[in-house]
């Protein structure tokens, strides 16, 4: 079956300092992945999306690169801020088949940003 | 545009007791979906619908009951809570496709003690 597996965290980071925040999958087929984000208190947003190979996703600063050789799809942020501290969910969906609109997610990943 | 509603925002219930979270969308999305938040569990799928009047199992549909009579209503009902039904709920909805992307509500916090 399919599944995602994300870094453990907490990751706390100061100011400025570089984010990545590792996701790899297991599917069948040629996924979709993402990125989601829950700010405190809140529901999930979408961050990002790439839907093949090679595809780079990038939103707010925030950067993925579906990698179908090394099935990853780790974010990237080259200058994180205070107001970025959330926690991070990569998930999958697979594009064929009856159940090609559910998403399969990681266990997500705590971010926090210190000034 | 209010996306995605959900009703209540916080709940306690005792155990055995009954009730039914209610969602919302105004986007005209065929899809919808429950899920629940456990701390490092991730989001796991509880119940889902294609279409008003059609709903499937998902990931942990059991102690779970959930009906779509109108397009934009998905409710989910807990007939008997447990202790282990503790956690936080999310509905979301999406449109019909491969491009449909997931549009998430603010979330239910629900406690049984």
């Amino acid at each position: 079956g399919n599944s995602v597996t994300q870094m453990e965290g907490p990751v706390t980071l100061s100011e400025e300092a570089f984010l990545t925040i590792n996701c790899t999958y297991t599917a069948t087929g040629y996924p979709s992945l993402f990125w989601y984000v829950q700010y405190p208190g809140e529901g999930l947003q979408l961050l990002l999306k790439a839907t093949k190979a090679d595809d780079k996703g990038s939103n707010k600063g925030f950067e993925a690169t579906y990698r179908k050789e090394t099935t990853s799809f780790h974010l990237e942020k080259g200058s994180v801020q205070v107001s970025d501290s959330a926690v991070y969910f990569c998930a999958l969906r697979t594009n064929s088949g009856g159940s090609n609109y559910k998403l399969t997610f990681g266990k997500g990943t705590l971010l926090t940003v210190n000034p | 545009n209010a996306g995605v509603t959900q009703t209540p925002k916080f709940r306690v219930l005792k155990t055995g007791q009954s009730m039914t979270l209610l969602c919302a969308q105004d986007m005209n999305h065929e899809y919808m979906y429950w899920y629940r938040q456990d701390p490092g569990m991730g989001l796991r799928l509880i119940h889902y619908s294609v279409g008003e009047g059609t709903t499937a199992k998902g990931e942990v549909p059991d102690g779970y009951n959930v009906s779509r009579l109108k397009k934009q209503n998905f409710l989910l009902g807990l007939e008997s809570a447990a202790p282990s039904q503790t956690s936080v709920y999310f509905c979301a909805s999406s449109r019909q496709g491969r491009r449909g992307e997931q549009y998430f509500g603010p979330g239910t916090r629900l406690t049984v003690t």
